[in-house]
């Protein structure tokens, strides 16, 4: 079958960084995708690794390793408005995505 | 530039009262999406259409039906609403649906409550 798995709640102090871990079993794997999401509002593209590797972004880095099927998503420098669901997706192999239940991270003065 | 836009923001609708979400994208996407999100579960696509004219059965789709008459709208309707389907919903579009890193944009979504 198909799956994600990410942890539910996380909690940081502004200025440290964060590490949120993601895996998966994807059948036909495409690619992994990580959005956020403020309470109340719509997700928001993060990044999007196909190759192994680390991605980086700013204050956000991605990594991907496909033979462990693992990811993660690290943020450098918390800041207070970094608190917010972090969500992971595979692509399947019909290029459709296959949603984690989301990490909520509280950031902590 | 609006993106994508949903309505209504948020609705109470009685159980057995048919009810049509609208989403509508002005980014040219050829493919769009509807999904519902519940407390501890990740998003779960509903519908989606890949191109104007043509539409798909996703993970959850039982209850709902879509169509795409045209490029920028993708109504998602409930012909007999139950309380299960009150949810989040979150209308999305893509450039292509056939491309792995395609990007989806997501609208602000639709709070809907059944009782």
């Amino acid at each position: 079958g198909q799956n994600i798995d990410q942890p539910t709640e996380m909690t940081a102090t502004e200025g440290a960084i964060v590490q949120i871990n993601c895996t998966y079993q994807t059948s036909g794997f495409n690619g992994l995708f990580w959005y956020q999401q403020h309470a109340g509002e719509a997700p928001t593209f993060l990044s999007y690794n196909v190759l192994d590797g680390l991605e980086e972004k700013g204050r956000f880095s991605s990594f991907l390793s496909r033979s462990k099927g693992y990811s993660y998503l690290l943020l450098k420098e918390l800041q207070m408005k970094d608190s917010a669901s972090y969500l992971c997706a595979s692509v399947d192999s019909n290029y459709q995505l296959i949603w984690g239940a989301g990490t909520k991270l509280i950031i902590k003065p | 530039i609006a993106g994508i836009t949903q309505a209504p923001t948020s609705q109470i609708l009685a159980a057995g009262r048919r009810m049509t979400l609208r989403c509508t994208q002005d980014m040219r996407h050829n493919a769009m999406y509807w999904y519902r999100q519940d407390l501890g579960l990740g998003l779960r696509l509903i519908h989606y259409s890949n191109t104007a004219g043509t539409t798909g059965k996703g993970e959850v789709p039982d209850g709902y039906s879509v169509s795409r008459a045209n490029t920028d709208d993708f109504p998602l309707t409930l012909a007999s609403a139950v309380p299960s389907q009150t949810s989040v919903y979150f209308c999305a579009s893509s450039d292509s649906a056939s491309q792995g890193g395609d990007t989806q944009y997501f609208g602000p979504g639709t709070r809907l409550t059944v009782l």
